[in-house]
């Protein structure tokens, strides 16, 4: 069974570019959330997919954007990269009220 | 909003000793669930433990364990026999029963963990 996936491991950009990061949930889940985690820090939630649909969302503007398709995978896009979103991307899919990470996207902004 | 405090950075623990990591946590719910998530250098965020608001009974999981005081909002990880690959970033969460079935994650900022051979 596997767990869940993340791609890319690792990604640069620069300021002002739009980035993709991709999550395929564990097997049976049908809920993803994204969490930004910046280095030293605890993750902060972004937000959150079911059926389809944005659920819940944090505190992010709406340069943070994101998709979950019918297999209940999900995409987050980020447009207008600043910096500050250098961080791990860490997603995460549940089906009941524990949620399993993937190894997350490594994201550099310069 | 809820709140996760963990107030040590940085803890220290001979290899098969005993550790505890605390954690506390503001909320004014009634019920909900308190996790201990462990976070290697290879980064991926791995459950430890899981508790359930509801039920007194402390949960355990091999050598893992906690100490629930729902009164006092006290959720502490007691790690025995500490081995080697225990070394990690440990990170309390909170989550909330609403918003719908499937609330978002509340964590702390971690805990450092080291194990001396």
């Amino acid at each position: 069974d596997a767990g869940v996936t993340q791609s890319p491991t690792h990604l640069i950009k620069t300021r002002g570019q739009q980035v993709t990061l991709r999550c395929s949930p564990k097997s049976g889940h049908d809920t993803v959330s994204w969490y930004q985690q910046a280095l030293g820090q605890g993750p902060q939630f972004i937000f959150q997919y079911y059926e389809e649909e944005e659920r819940q969302r944090g505190n992010f503007p709406d340069r943070f954007s994101g998709h979950q398709f019918p297999n209940y995978s999900s995409e987050l896009n980020v447009n207008a990269l600043l910096l500050g979103d250098s961080a791990l991307y860490l997603c995460a899919s549940s089906l009941m009220e524990t949620q399993y990470f993937g190894p997350g996207t490594r994201l550099l902004v310069l | 909003a809820q709140t996760v405090t963990q107030s040590q950075p940085e803890m220290s623990v001979q290899e098969a000793e005993t550790v505890t990591l605390s954690c506390t946590y503001d909320t004014s719910e009634s019920d909900y669930y308190l996790f201990w998530y462990k976070q290697p250098p290879s980064r991926q965020m791995i459950l430890v433990i899981r508790q359930e608001a509801y039920k007194q009974q402390n949960a355990t999981e091999n050598r893992f364990s906690v100490n629930f005081q729902k009164a006092a909002k006290s959720f502490s990880l007691k790690i025995s026999d500490s081995q080697l690959g225990d070394a990690a970033m440990y990170f309390c969460a909170y989550r909330s029963p609403y918003g719908g079935s499937q609330g978002n994650l509340i964590f702390g900022k971690g805990t450092k963990l080291s194990v001396k051979p």
